[in-house]
């Protein structure tokens, strides 16, 4: 079974550009999550997929940050403009169902660095 | 808010001996955990899980003990491995959250093992 996909694995913008990144979750996945992760930190969500539905970003900075699940698959996050303190490693993670105990698969995630 | 912490950042072991990595939480009412282990390069994977109505739970070589008393969460690995080097992070989830849908995670601890 293919794991979380993401890309791109590494990204390197100047502040002040836009950058995106892609998540192909599990399939058959219908909770899909991004978090952030600092380093040496654990990761922070940002947002919670249910299917299509955004069904917490209350953690989302939504001045800068924006994602989209269309038709409740892959998902997009978004940043523009990047800043500095974007730098980070930004993981997407999949699980079956929310809200039990059905295990999170996690995608390898993509390292943002912001010059 | 309140956060998971952990007592030590880093852990080094002889290989073929126990570890012990331990986590501190401060919410009384965080009602299930799980360990993740997290290689360089890679997103986080399941350990382990435990609710709240338990002390204890065994796996493969790792058991997961918890302290409600004292609110400490500890993974102990049996006949670590050079492959049991990553860093480890305890989550807690603290309701109204149910399960897994929003998951927060400690600092991390940095485990070596010595071949």
């Amino acid at each position: 079974e293919a794991g979380v996909v993401q890309s791109p694995r590494y990204k390197i913008i100047e502040k002040k550009q836009p950058v995106a990144f892609w998540c192909n979750p599990i399939s058959g996945h219908n909770t899909l999550y991004w978090y952030l992760q600092n380093l040496g930190q654990g990761p922070e969500l940002l947002i919670r997929y249910e299917n299509e539905e955004a069904v917490d970003d209350s953690q989302l900075p939504k001045d800068r940050f924006s994602a989209e699940r269309l038709k409740g698959v892959d998902s997009t996050l978004k940043i523009q403009p990047a800043e500095l303190g974007d730098s980070a490693v930004y993981l997407c993670a999949s699980s079956s169902r929310a809200g039990g105990t059905d295990t999170q698969y996690f995608g390898p995630g993509t390292r943002l660095t912001v010059l | 808010g309140e956060s998971v912490g952990l007592h030590l950042p880093t852990l080094s072991v002889q290989e073929g001996d126990n570890s012990i990595i331990n986590c501190a939480y401060s919410n009384s009412a965080s009602d299930y955990f799980i360990w993740y282990k997290q290689e360089s390069g890679k997103g986080p994977q399941f350990i382990i899980d435990i609710r709240s109505n338990m002390d204890k739970r065994q796996g493969q070589r790792v058991t997961v003990l918890l302290n409600k008393t004292v609110k400490h969460l500890s993974l102990q690995i049996a006949a670590t491995q050079p492959g049991d080097s990553a860093v480890y992070f305890c989550a807690e989830n603290q309701p109204p959250n149910f399960g897994n849908e929003k998951l927060t995670f400690g600092t991390g601890t940095r485990l070596t093992i010595i071949p």
